[in-house]
């Protein structure tokens, strides 16, 4: 069984201040890792993708991977009230299949 | 407007219905996928479809029935449900299953309420 595990949460953070979400895999053969934000009510949108071991920066997020610790994580910079949503962490091995956590909540506080 | 679009986006239903859920995708994609989301769980891969030849079948009950007549398509007809089947139901679509898989593109859902 392919597990992706997550703090439920709620994480609490100001607004402009930097959020942190981790996420641990229990598939060493995991390769492709992604993060996808849901708001409440909505569907969840992929805002991250990361293959490779190290940081990847897209605008305010950056995705860090360290395939040894078998840990993805997520950080969000100057974190924003519209930036409130469930975060899914979701891993893919060699098939197709992505094994999804079951999320943290973020609340930003303005 | 949107790539997946899913109908009905609720559906109340007793436990002798039979009804059927909708999804449509306008992005040229040719992987189609069912997953269920119930409250505080990791969301679960039901039907998974590739030119529209099923591919995965995750030990879903027969109660839940999927049909994919063209790579745009994608019914789940669903009959004699359980109080328990109560969720979102989220479809997605990816480019396909080698390239781009981990990327899904998903529907808004339809709430199911199973009485």
């Amino acid at each position: 069984q392919k597990e992706v595990e997550q703090n439920s949460g709620p994480l609490s953070v100001p607004e402009g201040a930097i959020a942190s979400l981790n996420c641990t895999y229990s598939d060493r053969g995991s390769q492709s890792f992604f993060w996808y934000r849901q708001y409440s009510g909505k569907s969840p949108e992929l805002i991250m993708s990361i293959y490779s071991n190290g940081d990847k920066e897209d605008g305010r997020f950056t995705a860090q991977l360290n395939k040894a610790s078998q840990y993805v994580s997520l950080l969000i910079r100057d974190s924003q009230p519209s930036d409130s949503a469930t975060y899914l962490c979701a891993a893919r091995g060699n098939d197709y299949k992505l094994s999804f956590g079951a999320g943290t909540t973020v609340t930003v506080r303005a | 407007e949107t790539g997946v679009t899913q109908t009905p986006r609720h559906l109340v239903m007793g436990m002798t219905n039979k009804k059927s859920l909708k999804c449509e995708q306008h992005l040229g994609h040719n992987a189609m996928y069912w997953y269920k989301q119930s409250a505080k769980k990791p969301l679960e891969l039901m039907f998974v479809y590739s030119l529209e030849e099923r591919v995965e079948n995750n030990s879903v009950p027969s109660r839940f029935s999927p049909e994919c007549p063209n790579s745009s398509h994608l019914f789940l007809h669903l009959h004699t449900l359980q109080p328990e089947d109560s969720a979102l139901y989220l479809c997605a679509s990816s480019q396909g299953l080698a390239s781009g898989a981990g990327e899904l593109f998903f529907g808004e859902g339809s709430r199911l309420t199973v009485l």
